[in-house]
């Protein structure tokens, strides 16, 4: 079983849809999450990260966290084109931090 | 927020020769920078990880002798895929985390083509 699990996608949504993507983790000494957006052969670029249980929001997105499930999600409103990328989530662990990555779902949103 | 430079951003070489690709934390210091491999497609796969001042630790399955990392300062790392084959054509990025922050920063990646 992998540490993150992740639905690769690819997941097609009209413009304007809310967007709701999932990973779930094995390990419950996981402490916090990110989310991560990458574009076409560029490099990951931080969304959100999360802490504790519960919701964050920061302008159209919404990461959420239920440990005791084991369960995160980001949720995008008014979804855009612009918005069409691979979201990857990823926790730290280990000595030296090093992240774990999901296997990261590819998203269009087509106008 | 902090700024991973990476360089080159691609580089086509022939096979048998070495590449080196280089990893810079612009405005913050990093003790330790992560180097990834990516295939078409796939998630990011760790391939080591650089300590300033030390030896790296790589991932199990990944060749040491011909990803050789070395992280001289506290804002340079560098991954050097020497005698590289067409196997080794891939995107190489590489991340760091500055101090007091929870997230990652990503250099712009690497695409190496062997030829």
């Amino acid at each position: 079983q992998k540490e993150v699990e992740q639905d690769p996608g690819p997941l097609s949504v009209p413009e304007g849809a809310i967007v709701s993507l999932n990973c779930t983790y094995s390990n419950s000494a996981f402490q916090y999450f990110m989310w991560y957006r990458q574009y076409s052969r560029k490099g990951p670029e931080l969304l959100m990260y999360t802490y504790s249980s519960g919701n964050k929001e920061d302008g159209r997105f919404t990461a959420q966290v239920d440990k005791s499930s084991k369960y995160i999600s980001l949720f995008i409103r008014d979804s855009q084109p612009s918005d069409s990328a691979t979201y990857l989530c990823a926790t730290p662990s280990g000595g030296y931090n090093k992240l774990i990555f999901g296997a990261g779902t590819r998203l269009a949103v087509h106008p | 927020g902090a700024v991973v430079s990476q360089h080159p951003s691609r580089v086509i070489c022939k096979s048998g020769t070495s590449v080196k690709i280089e990893c810079r934390s612009l405005d913050f210091q990093a003790t330790t920078m992560f180097w990834y491999r990516q295939f078409p497609k796939k998630s990011l796969m760790l391939m080591a990880t650089s300590n300033e001042g030390s030896k790296a630790t790589y991932e199990q399955g990944v060749e040491k002798d011909k990803f050789l990392i070395n992280h001289a300062s506290l804002t340079l790392s560098t991954l050097t895929v020497t005698s590289a084959h067409p196997e080794d054509s891939s995107f190489y990025i590489c991340s760091a985390r500055a101090v007091g922050e929870y997230g990652y920063t990503f250099g712009s990646g690497t695409r190496l083509t062997v030829v």
